[in-house]
């Protein structure tokens, strides 16, 4: 079955960078997108990027350029979301989800999510 | 900046019928948008439920359905069961980017 297994929750002090995991089973890393959304604690879902893992092409929101940077390593089917200069505000849950679209063509389908992973960020 | 908007909450009795919308302020949301419906409970991941307007998942139940409504999108929930009340949050495409809205919290009371 499809599962996408996330690393676990990150204490940072601002200014830091932090690491975020995901790594895919069930299905092959390289045959779909991975998208990236997080969540402030009790507020809404925002969109940080994208990586087709194959090629490993990213698109960043607009909100995150200069800071975020997704990565990947088919060998071991996980892709990585890092992202800098943390500041309290990036206090959020992370998710990672399989996206099986063609973002490029304007067509995002998400299905299955990870569980998460939260990133606190204080001194 | 493209802003999505939700209702902030909804109420329905269980057995009714409940329908949450999403709009753009880039102004009707269409098909090109590929609309896509999430439901998420508390201290769970978000559980994909619409894709490209009304398209259902394997696991989306039946009571659930996808449209397009006056310009914007909607979920529409037919029979409400006690297990859907959950956040809801529409996720659009526009312009090379994705936003979500704000999410519904709904009710069943």
């Amino acid at each position: 079955q499809v599962q996408l297994v996330q690393s676990g929750a990150e204490v940072k002090k601002p200014g830091a960078s932090v690491k975020v995991s995901c790594k895919a089973s069930g299905y092959s890393l390289t045959s779909y997108n991975i998208q990236w959304v997080r969540q402030a604690p009790g507020q809404g879902l925002e969109w940080m990027g994208i990586i087709n893992p194959s090629g490993g092409r990213t698109n960043y929101a607009q909100k995150f350029q200069g800071r975020v940077t997704m990565t990947r390593d088919t060998s071991t089917s996980t892709v990585y979301m890092e992202l800098s200069s943390l500041r309290s505000a990036d206090t959020a849950v992370y998710y990672c989800a399989r996206d099986l679209g063609d973002f490029w063509s304007g067509y995002p389908l998400f299905d299955y999510w990870g569980q998460g992973t939260l990133v606190t960020v204080s001194s | 900046q493209t802003v999505v908007t939700q209702e902030p909450s909804l109420t329905v009795s269980p057995g009714g019928t409940v329908t949450l919308t999403c709009a753009s302020s880039t102004g009707s949301v269409t098909t090109a948008y590929y609309p896509n419906w999430f439901q998420q409970k508390p201290g769970q991941a978000p559980r994909a439920l619409i894709y490209s307007t009304t398209n259902k998942h394997s696991w989306t139940p039946a009571r659930f359905s996808g449209s397009l409504l006056g310009g914007k999108a909607a979920l529409t929930l037919s029979g409400v069961q006690p297990e859907d009340e959950a956040d809801y949050y529409c996720l659009v495409y526009y312009a090379g980017a994705l936003v979500c809205g704000g999410g519904t919290k709904l009710t069943v009371l």
